[in-house]
């Protein structure tokens, strides 16, 4: 089984300040159509999960584009330009290139400083 | 915009049952692949169960398996998962989530299984 593996998993931050999270898969996630699969969600205390990125580097209709999604390979990166007070809440990566058996990783908190 | 509201939650004894429903609008559900998702209390995100478009389809994870089954009406615009056996370690929030990537997803369904 695919594993994912997301750090840290606690993220202070300072309002205005840049904020990333890594999140690195056991095996390669490019597909057999040569795309590769990664998903990122948001979680807002309290709330039900949000997809932010698919695709590794596509924005969802309304996330702000302070929000980016990079990498390749086993190797990714959520990156928040300058945090808002509104970005506070649990983000997780999603590996959906192995299915039938999709795999989620373990989450990072991400809290004002 | 995508809706997708989960029902049939609440408190069960080991080795009980329950059904859990799901009701989709704002997208054409037919041709969506649907997925249940559950969150224990305090913890982080784990796919259950996926099943395709026309219901041909279903995968489990490992821990449902044999115990879930996840059926969707498409006449009726909605998912379901039964779940048998349950155990104290499948207590969580059951979200639905829509599409191959899960677009979209429910509020979710409290399911407490205690004695």
């Amino acid at each position: 089984d695919v594993v994912m593996t997301q750090s840290p998993r606690s993220l202070p931050v300072v309002l205005g300040q840049p904020a990333s999270i890594s999140c690195r898969s056991s095996q390669s996630l490019v597909y057999t159509d040569g795309n590769t699969y990664l998903t990122w969600f948001q979680q807002r205390p309290g709330q039900s999960p949000r997809r932010l990125i698919y695709e590794v580097s596509k924005r969802d209709s309304g996330v702000p584009d302070r929000f980016s999604g990079s990498g390749s390979g086993t190797d990714f990166t959520l990156t928040i330009s300058r945090v808002e007070a509104e970005d506070v809440g649990v983000y997780y990566c999603m590996q959906p290139t192995h299915w039938p058996l999709y795999t989620f990783g373990q989450g990072t908190k991400l809290e004002i400083k | 915009e995508v809706q997708l509201v989960e029902s049939g939650g609440g408190l069960v004894q080991p080795g009980g049952s329950l059904r859990l429903s799901c009701v989709a609008s704002g997208f054409t559900f037919n041709t969506n692949w649907m997925h249940w998702v559950r969150q224990a209390p305090g913890k982080g995100l784990v796919w259950v169960s996926r099943i395709n478009s026309d219901g041909s389809h279903t995968i489990y994870a490992d821990s449902v398996k044999g115990r879930f089954t996840i059926s969707r009406d498409n006449a009726k615009n909605t998912l379901f998962l039964q779940m048998d056996s349950l155990r104290v370690d499948d207590s969580a929030i059951y979200y639905c989530a829509s599409g191959g990537h899960l677009v979209g997803w429910g509020q979710g369904t409290l399911v407490t299984v205690s004695s």
